[in-house]
């Protein structure tokens, strides 16, 4: 069964940094795409990051370039989230997401909390 | 950036109702639209993919429609498990842009 686990979350203060990591399983890791998603309390969905499989070219929104960095161990079926000068605005669920193809999600991690406040 | 604009934003619809969502893109974006469900406190599960290709597993009461600017989501006879809140998705090109969601809610 093809599964993903974060890990990570927590609460960190304004300017602080945060590591998340998904844990992947049950499907060859390396060959696909992977993707963050993070959903503020009570909003909607926002796509914050994406990897792709053989040549790890990242991609980033624009409210978190130059702040959050991507990238995945191949040797351990990992992927992370960097993510460093927190904001109050990046307080969500961060999921991390399998790219089927085509840039469509079709596994999603339970996702892990990430507070962001003094 | 690729904007996406759902509506309506909330539903209210009874078991064995159809229903349709609509999600429009700012600019042509092909046929890269994806469809997600949401309960909460849960993960999203993808339901359609490529605009009307269904995910593997998922009831063939949901379809997808559409190309270019404007998209649909339907359902053809509404089941108890099916009121969760739906968005779309562009996956034309980064930054990958969802809709603001539709809650759809028991009448």
């Amino acid at each position: 069964e093809e599964q993903l686990l974060e890990s990570g979350g927590g609460l960190v203060q304004p300017g602080g940094s945060l590591r998340l990591s998904c844990a992947a399983s049950g499907f060859t890791f390396s060959s696909y795409a992977m993707s963050w998603v993070r959903q503020a309390p009570g909003k909607g969905l926002e796509w914050v990051s994406a990897i792709t499989g053989g040549d790890a070219h990242t991609y980033y929104a624009d409210s978190v370039k130059g702040r959050f960095t991507i990238s995945r161990d191949m040797s351990k079926n990992t992927l992370h989230l960097q993510m460093n000068s927190l904001r109050a605005e990046d307080t969500a669920v961060y999921y991390c997401a399998k790219d089927r193809s085509l840039n469509a999600f079709d596994i999603w991690g339970q996702g892990t909390m990430v507070t962001v406040s003094s | 950036d690729i904007q996406m604009t759902q509506s309506p934003s909330s539903l209210s619809a009874s078991v064995g109702d159809r229903v349709t969502i609509t999600c429009r893109a700012s600019q042509n974006i092909g046929n890269y639209l994806n469809w997600y469900q949401q309960k909460p406190g849960k993960a999203p599960k993808l339901l359609i993919y490529a605009a009307s290709s269904l995910q593997s597993g998922v009831p063939s009461r949901f379809s997808g429609s559409g190309s270019g600017t404007d998209f649909t989501l339907t359902i053809s006879r509404l089941q108890p498990e099916d009121f969760a809140t739906y968005s779309c998705q562009q996956s034309y090109s980064p930054p990958y842009t969802f809709g603001r969601g539709t809650k759809l809610e028991i009448k």
